[in-house]
C-alpha cells in the first residue's frame, strides 16, 4: 500500500509568514498533485508536478517535486488569510487512481 | 451550472437503514468516482466508473453499491448503514481516465449514522 505522510498536521500563523508543507512517502510517484479543501467544499487541484526536481509556482505558492519522486513540498510565501484551508498531496502510482496524503491544515489569523 | 453535484448535502440516518446518495456532472466528462472522508480528513477512493463501466473497486464492503445509468450519473447506494458509515462522501469526475487528469470534486454529502 503506498502512503502519503504529509507534516506538519497543523499549522497556526500569522498574515505574513512564509510555511512550509511536506508530503513524504517510501513510494515512488508517477505524478504528484496538491490540492486545497476549504470547509464545507469539495478539494480543488492547485497544481501537477510530474518530473523528478521539478518546481512549479502558482502566485504565492511554489511546488517541488522531489528528485526521486517519492516526496514533495508547498511553500506559502507570505500568508493570507484566504490561504486557510486543508491543504492535501495526492499520488499517482501502479494503480490508476489517487492516493491522498494525511492533510495539512493552515490557519492564516490577521 | 454548478459542474458536480450531489444530493443531498446533508443525511441523518438511522443504523441498519438503506440510503442512496446521486451525484451528477455536467462537463461531459467520461470518468467518475467516489470517495470517503472520515472524521480526520483522510480522503480515500470508494470507487471509479469510466463511461458507465467500473473500473475500481478499493475492497468496499458490498453494502455499498454504485451504480452509473449514463456517465453523466454515479449513484451510491448503502444498505444497512452501521454507525463506522458516518462519513462525508465526495463525487468527483475527469474527463477521461487517466490518474494525471484533474479530478473536479462534488461539495460532499454528509452522512451521520445514528
Amino acid at each position: 500500500t503506498q502512503l502519503l505522510e504529509q507534516s506538519p498536521q497543523f499549522l497556526s500563523i500569522q498574515e505574513g509568514e512564509n510555511l512550509t508543507v511536506y508530503c513524504n512517502s517510501s513510494s515512488v510517484f508517477s505524478s504528484l498533485q496538491w490540492y486545497r479543501q476549504e470547509p464545507g467544499e469539495g478539494p480543488v487541484l492547485l497544481v501537477t508536478v510530474v518530473t523528478g526536481g521539478e518546481v512549479k509556482k502558482l502566485k504565492r505558492l511554489t511546488f517541488q517535486f522531489g528528485d526521486a519522486r517519492k516526496d514533495s513540498s508547498l511553500h506559502i510565501t507570505a500568508a493570507q488569510p484566504g490561504d486557510t484551508g486543508l491543504y492535501l498531496c495526492a499520488g499517482t502510482g501502479t494503480a490508476s487512481k489517487l492516493t491522498f496524503g494525511t492533510g495539512t491544515r493552515l490557519q492564516v489569523t490577521l | 451550472d454548478t459542474a458536480v453535484s450531489q444530493t443531498p448535502k446533508y443525511l441523518v440516518t438511522q443504523m441498519g437503514n438503506d440510503k442512496s446518495i446521486k451525484c451528477e456532472q455536467n462537463l461531459g466528462h467520461d470518468t467518475m468516482y467516489w470517495y470517503k472522508q472520515d472524521s480526520k480528513k483522510f480522503l480515500k477512493i470508494m470507487f471509479s466508473y469510466n463511461n458507465k463501466e467500473l473500473i475500481i473497486n478499493e475492497t468496499v464492503p458490498n453494502r455499498f453499491s454504485p451504480k452509473s445509468p449514463d456517465k453523466a450519473h454515479l449513484n451510491l447506494h448503502i444498505n444497512s448503514l452501521e454507525l463506522g458509515d458516518s462519513a462525508v462522501y465526495f463525487c468527483a469526475s475527469s474527463p477521461r481516465l487517466a490518474v494525471w487528469e484533474t479530478q473536479y470534486f462534488g461539495p460532499g454529502t454528509r452522512l451521520l449514522v445514528l
